[in-house]
């Protein structure tokens, strides 16, 4: 079935960019959506964005300036890049396959913005 | 926006226990609702799509109902395994999460 796998940096400085990567395996990446959701420590589930496997992106009204969802289908993952972070960027961060309810989770990987 | 608001925030119940739990919605999502269930350290997981159709492998003792703007997750009797937090989740404009409910004992 279907596996999603988060990577990416632990530790980012504040002012600077988040990237993370999910890997999609399993499956195929093409003809679905795939979103990034986020989870600050001991609150709930925010919605970053989310992406077609064709490129279209659909981005949180909220954090859309800062935002920058891409896919690679030879590779089978997509990305996610945050600018200019601060410390309430702090979280951990969720893949997921679905444009709509959200059927498959990778395991999220804790991001921590400090100096 | 579309905001969700869920209620009650932290639920105490026992093993056998049915329960409920309510989502509403700011405005009219139709049936475009979700429910997920989170447990500690890990990932959400998809319980109920498009308001009350339950995921392929999810206990039957698992229901959603509502549409329009209020929903109801219920557990009719409630495993040691459910005790967890649980979200509800818009997919009529964008995404919303609720702000989640604690089923504790």
């Amino acid at each position: 079935q279907v596996q999603l796998q988060e990577s990416g940096p632990g530790l980012v400085k504040p002012s600077e960019t988040l990237s993370l990567t999910c890997n999609v395996s399993g499956g195929s990446i093409s003809t679905y959506y795939w979103s990034w959701i986020r989870q600050p420590p001991g609150k709930g589930l925010e919605w970053i964005g989310y992406i077609y496997s064709s490129g279209n992106t659909y981005y949180n009204p909220s954090l859309k300036s800062r935002v920058i969802i891409s896919v690679d289908t030879s590779k089978n993952q997509f990305s996610l890049k945050l600018t200019a972070v601060t410390a309430v960027d702090t979280a951990v961060y969720y893949c997921a396959r679905g444009g709509s309810f959200l059927d498959v989770w990778g395991k999220g990987t804790t991001v921590t913005v400090s100096s | 926006d579309i905001q969700l608001t869920q209620s009650p925030s932290t639920l105490s119940a026992s093993v056998g226990d049915r329960v409920s739990i309510t989502c509403r919605a700011s405005q009219s999502i139709s049936g475009w609702l979700a429910w997920y269930q989170q447990k500690p350290g890990k990932a959400p997981k998809l319980l109920i799509y498009k308001a009350s159709t339950l995921k392929t492998g999810v206990p039957s003792r698992f229901s959603g109902s509502g549409s329009g703007t209020e929903f109801t997750l219920t557990i009719s009797s409630l495993q040691p395994d459910d005790f967890a937090t649980y979200y509800c989740q818009q997919y009529n404009s964008y995404f919303t999460f609720g702000p989640g409910t604690k089923v504790d004992i």
